[in-house]
């Protein structure tokens, strides 16, 4: 099976700016999750989409919001670009199971803001 | 999602084994106790969960206190490869997202 994919993998944007990640879950994966990774706050947990729907919510402001498609591929917007946003920013995709199921995640995009 | 407590760092040499230890008090009776970790430049990875009862695999084991307040990874011959960042995370019924702490980082010697 193909593992998780990321879409780009680097960025680079300016202050004010928007910005859309994509990730491609293994096939057959329902549910895809967002984390975001910094040197200083670590992995937090964005968001995640099962069946088209969020399901859960980490807490972020609502600048960062996501999507996903019937094909359970999911995008990631973040609108109106801090220098704070610059980050790893990881999916995870899953069977979608609560308490047991295993996330593969993906390399990453790495977002730079300047 | 109840909290866990790791060391900062551990030091293994190679063909050692490695016990990274893990405290959860808080721990309900439905978390499971899910351990991943996180190469150099790469998304964390599985490696092993577990409820009540120790749990082997082919990357480690897992034991869990009879408490079930603490657990330790065991990585049976450190590699050089297995030098990660290691978390030890609870996961409830609630959800399925990955509440990441500090993990510990392990260094490993040749």
């Amino acid at each position: 099976k193909a593992g998780v994919t990321q879409t780009p993998r680097y960025l680079i944007k300016t202050r004010g700016q928007q910005v859309t990640l994509s990730c491609s879950p293994i096939s057959g994966h329902r549910s895809v999750s967002w984390y975001q990774q910094t040197p200083g706050q670590g992995l937090q947990f964005l968001f995640e989409y099962f069946s088209e729907t969020q399901r859960n919510k980490g807490n972020f402001p609502g600048r960062f919001s996501g999507r996903q498609f019937s094909n359970s591929r999911s995008e990631m917007n973040v609108s109106t670009l801090e220098l704070g946003d610059s980050a790893l920013y990881l999916c995870a995709s899953s069977a979608g199971r609560p308490s047991t199921d295993t996330q593969y995640f993906g390399p990453g995009t790495r977002l730079t803001v300047l | 999602d109840a909290k866990t407590t790791q060391p900062n760092s551990m030091e293994s040499n190679e063909e050692e084994p490695v016990h990274l230890p893990c405290n959860h008090s808080t721990i309900s009776g439905t978390d499971y106790i899910h351990w991943y970790r996180q190469l150099p430049s790469q998304g964390p990875e599985y490696v092993i969960h577990g409820l009540t009862s120790n749990v082997n695999n082919r990357m480690a084991s897992l034991a869990i206190a009879e408490d079930r307040k603490s657990s330790t990874l065991i990585l049976h011959r450190a590699t050089l490869r297995d030098a990660a960042v290691y978390y030890c995370i609870l996961r409830g019924q609630a959800g399925t997202a990955l509440i990441f702490g500090k993990g510990t980082t392990l260094s490993v010697s040749s």
